[in-house]
């Protein structure tokens, strides 16, 4: 199975702070995928095929990456992004998770 | 608006069996593969089973084959998960999701989530 290892696992950042989630594989993937969940909700599709937004994602949101190492960036940090975001390989079987990265409010 | 229903959880002994389902609604259920993704308490999230657009090929992952089966009914827009021989590892919130492919493939709707609990 592919692992996949989030980093930092919970990171604190201020309103405007440029912030950035890393993923890294333990084999290479093509591609990459990131949810976004909120305490008590279900997670929601955030950015997928590495650096496409899914719908309604707000444009300070990008991806990036590519083999082992994959990147989630908030250009500008709003009170709106607190949630904890996980990354999703797609193409491997099993499709893994890593272990998330809870993003706070500094 | 895409909906995703899922029902059928609760309380069960280690050992028994529970079936979940998914009401599918807003899309066209039969142009979607569709998937079961669970969550355990406090935990992140897991791949657990993925079916074809007609049923006819399924995927689990490991710690589930030969104890759950994935199945759907096309004319109802529903989603099915057979849980056998349960145990406590399998207690979590299970999720019914949509599977679309752009550049890979990728969960894009997800229901409200289901919990299961295995306990004596």
């Amino acid at each position: 199975d592919i692992v996949l290892t989030q980093s930092p696992t919970t990171m604190a950042a201020s309103p405007g702070e440029k912030v950035t989630l890393t993923c890294r594989a333990s084999s290479s993937v093509s591609y990459m995928n990131w949810y976004q969940q909120k305490p008590g909700a279900s997670p929601k599709l955030w950015i997928y095929g590495t650096s496409k937004l899914a719908s309604g994602v707000p444009n300070r949101f990008s991806g990036s990456g590519s083999g082992t190492s994959y990147s989630l960036i908030i250009s500008s940090m709003e009170t709106e992004d607190i949630a904890t975001y996980y990354c999703q390989q797609c193409c491997s079987t099993p499709r893994t998770f890593g272990g998330g990265t809870k993003l706070e409010l500094k | 608006e895409v909906q995703l229903v899922e029902s059928g959880g609760g309380l069960v002994q280690p050992g028994r069996s529970l079936k979940l389902s998914c009401a599918a609604s807003g899309f066209t259920f039969s142009d979607y593969y569709m998937a079961w993704v669970r969550q355990a308490p406090t935990k992140g999230l897991e791949w657990v089973a993925s079916i074809s657009y007609d049923g006819g090929s399924t995927y689990y992952r490991d710690s589930v084959k030969g104890r759950f089966t994935i199945s759907r009914d096309n004319a109802k827009s529903s989603l099915y998960l057979q849980m056998d021989s349960l145990r406590s590892e399998d207690t979590a919130t299970y999720y019914c999701t949509t599977v679309s492919w752009e550049l890979g493939d990728y969960f894009d709707y997800w229901g409200q989530g289901v919990m299961v609990t295995v306990s004596s």
